[in-house]
């Protein structure tokens, strides 16, 4: 059973700003919000985690809104090389129940000249 | 390197072989897990180690599938009698121990892809 939905595809162009957002409903209390980025032929990489309110990394920013039902990546000024399939997760990292962490579908993000 | 590595990085057999897959975690990594990648979707869980003890195991995990991590260490994924439907990237990763990380971190490696024919 999904824990999160996201579009399946977006397509922007470089330098513009990049939302990606994702709808978990049924969040628990210990659970967090985490982000990853997957290329071609590679393994996923963490990008960004938060709880409430808002995140900023060197990366991305995290926006997540009071009831916590939705969160929002949010990529600034993209370029080619963030082409990629990105991944939203809800798990507690506290949690020792390992197969909480799942993967949907993820969002596959495509970049133009 | 000191990042999670994974042999062969692609292997081809034909229906019914037996094949292994090795993840070497990063060193001082205590949780180690193996998902499963099929074309278009993202990873599926397959089990996860905490040590040398396998913890949990998906139901995705047939009988043909076994894993272990002896030593607490490298870890092999092996499947015998090998189907078409076995056909994808099998992921490792692995992280800290809970006690020592705050955002539960998976750090993959590059995957072994596999071609069943």
């Amino acid at each position: 059973l999904a824990k999160t939905t996201q579009p399946i595809s977006m397509d922007s162009y470089e330098g513009q700003e990049v939302n990606i957002t994702c709808s978990h409903n049924n969040i628990a209390t210990n659970d967090y919000i985490t982000w990853y980025q997957q290329f071609p032929s590679q393994g996923p990489r963490f990008i960004i985690q938060g709880y409430k309110t808002k995140v900023t990394n060197e990366v991305a920013s995290l926006f997540i809104p009071a009831d916590r039902k939705s969160s929002t990546l949010s990529l600034p000024r993209v370029s080619l090389s963030d082409t990629a399939v990105y991944y939203c997760l809800v798990d507690a990292p506290q949690d020792s129940s390992a197969s909480k962490i799942i993967f949907g579908s993820g969002t596959r993000l495509s970049i133009r000249p | 390197d000191t990042g999670v590595s994974q042999d062969p990085r692609h292997k081809i057999t034909k229906r019914g072989q037996n094949v292994t897959f090795r993840c070497d975690p990063i060193s001082e990594h205590n949780r180690l897990y193996w998902y499963r990648q099929t074309l278009g979707q993202g990873p599926e869980f397959l089990t996860y180690f905490q040590n040398e003890a396998q913890l949990e195991k998906s139901r995705l995990l047939s009988d043909r599938f076994s894993a272990e991590r002896p030593k607490g260490s490298f870890s092999t994924l092996e499947i015998q009698r090998t189907e078409q439907g076995d056909s994808a990237m099998y992921l490792c990763a692995s992280s800290l121990d809970l006690a020592a990380t705050n955002t539960g971190e998976l750090f993959f490696g590059e995957g072994s892809r596999l071609t069943v024919l």
